[in-house]
């Protein structure tokens, strides 16, 4: 079955640090992927979004780059900031018929002043 | 546009009781989704409606859960009896369509603790 692997967190930077979570998945067709953020005390939202080969997704300074032959989608910020710490979520919606979601367990990112 | 509304926000029951939880969709979504996240690990999905029907519901426990969307609107999510491992945020999702590039839309979820 479909399947989302994320690095375990905590993640913990300072402010102003570079960010990489890294996700890889396994799926049937081509899927579209994506990313959604939980805030601290808030439901999930989306970040941002890729649904094909090459895309890139970027949203808030965020960016993920779709990449078919590493089945990857790592998300990576330039300098984060302390309002960026939050439970981030890889997800895919597969093309095998039904877009049934999956999602991974999530990474917990920290940002210290 | 209004978000989607979930309630309760929390609802504490015992274990072989019943519990119902209750979502209405962004308007103009057909596409529902049922979540279950326990603590530490990412929203498993129960239940995908489009309109009124059912697309998938292979990860929902049949013995004791249910789900139903009669008029293709809002939801709800039902649990008898519960037991102690159903304790977790039961999240609710719409999308504008069943398409796979559609995103989803989460509701802020109805944390269920069984004693």
């Amino acid at each position: 079955g479909d399947s989302v692997t994320q690095m375990e967190g905590p993640v913990t930077l300072s402010e102003e640090a570079f960010l990489t979570i890294n996700c890889t998945y396994t799926a049937t067709g081509y899927p579209s992927l994506f990313w959604y953020v939980q805030y601290p005390g808030e439901g999930l939202q989306l970040l941002l979004k890729a649904t094909k080969a090459d895309d890139k997704g970027s949203n808030k300074g965020f960016e993920a780059t779709y990449r078919k032959e590493t089945t990857s989608f790592h998300l990576e910020k330039g300098s984060v900031q302390v309002s960026d710490s939050a439970v981030y979520f890889c997800a895919l919606s597969a093309s095998g018929g039904s877009y049934i979601p999956t999602f991974g367990r999530g990474t917990s990112l920290i940002v210290h002043p | 546009e209004a978000g989607v509304a979930q309630s309760p926000r929390y609802k504490i029951i015992e274990k072989r009781q019943s519990v119902a939880f209750w979502c209405n969709p962004i308007s103009g979504h057909a596409t529902l989704y049922w979540y279950q996240q326990i603590l530490g690990q990412g929203p498993k999905l129960l239940i995908q409606f489009q309109n009124n029907g059912v697309v998938d519901d292979s990860q929902l426990p049949k013995d004791r859960f249910s789900a139903e969307r009669l008029k293709g609107v809002d939801s709800t999510l039902k649990i008898q009896p519960a037991k102690l491992e159903d304790s977790a945020v039961y999240l609710c999702a719409s999308s504008l369509s069943g398409a796979g590039n559609q995103p989803q839309h989460f509701g802020d979820g109805t944390r269920l603790s069984i004693l």
